[in-house]
């Protein structure tokens, strides 16, 4: 079995500033990790994924994640936030790469002011 | 242009009443799910698809059922809803086979908000 754990339900940031979403996974085989990203009253569309190789994703929007494997991690980073950044974002994980098995965090909502 | 299309948006209904929500997606995915949204406890699972005629149940199945009669439909059906049906409910979809960079990658629609009174 798999699981994610998003650490802080709710992040806030100056405009300008680095984004850090945290986000451990466990799982019982090389995970396939993924970040999801929801606007307001929207569905969810794809931020990056890490399946093998590089542990460093970029995505879009200026987003990458980092997998370190010794510390089940797969934290999101942005350098400089924008307001058009504010949003809800969801880490999944999946074992093998199935989408049937695609288990996701509780999420995390940031919040970009001023 | 390849979407996930859920209708209706919105819901409001009253217990028992029984109602069902589509889900079509146009991309000829083989795989498609059905999740629940609720504050604090992110997406779960309620049933998915691995192709025609073939569904299993997700984490939170009881209340809900499915069928895949098309491989592009894949409705949500509450037979006798209850107010801890109230939820943001999203389906997607997903390819699951051939060698395209967004294999096992899924694609959602934009959600149905259904309030059980």
């Amino acid at each position: 079995a798999q699981s994610v754990t998003q650490l802080g339900s709710h992040v806030s940031v100056s405009e300008g500033a680095l984004v850090l979403l945290r986000c451990n996974y466990s799982s019982s085989v090389p995970p396939y990790l993924f970040w999801y990203v929801q606007y307001p009253n929207q569905g969810l569309q794809l931020l990056l994924k890490y399946t093998t190789g590089a542990t460093l994703v970029k995505g879009i929007n200026g987003f990458e994640a980092e997998f370190k494997k010794s510390e089940t991690s797969f934290h999101l980073t942005k350098p400089s936030a924008h307001m058009s950044d504010a949003a809800e974002y969801f880490c999944a994980v999946s074992p093998t790469g199935t989408a049937s098995k695609l288990t996701f965090g509780t999420g995390t909502r940031l919040q970009v002011t001023l | 242009e390849a979407q996930v299309t859920q209708n209706p948006r919105y819901l409001i209904t009253v217990t028992g009443k029984k109602l069902t929500v589509t889900c079509s997606q146009n991309m000829n995915h083989e795989y498609m799910s059905w999740y629940r949204q609720d504050p604090g406890l992110g997406l779960r699972q309620i049933y998915y698809s691995m192709n025609v005629e073939v569904t299993d149940k997700g984490d939170v199945p009881e209340g809900y059922k499915v069928s895949r009669k098309e491989k592009r439909n894949f409705p949500l059906i509450l037979e006798s809803p209850s107010p801890n049906q109230t939820s943001l409910y999203f389906c997607a979809s997903s390819p699951i086979t051939g060698t395209s960079d967004d294999k096992n990658i899924q694609y959602f629609g934009a959600g149905t908000r259904l309030s059980v009174l």
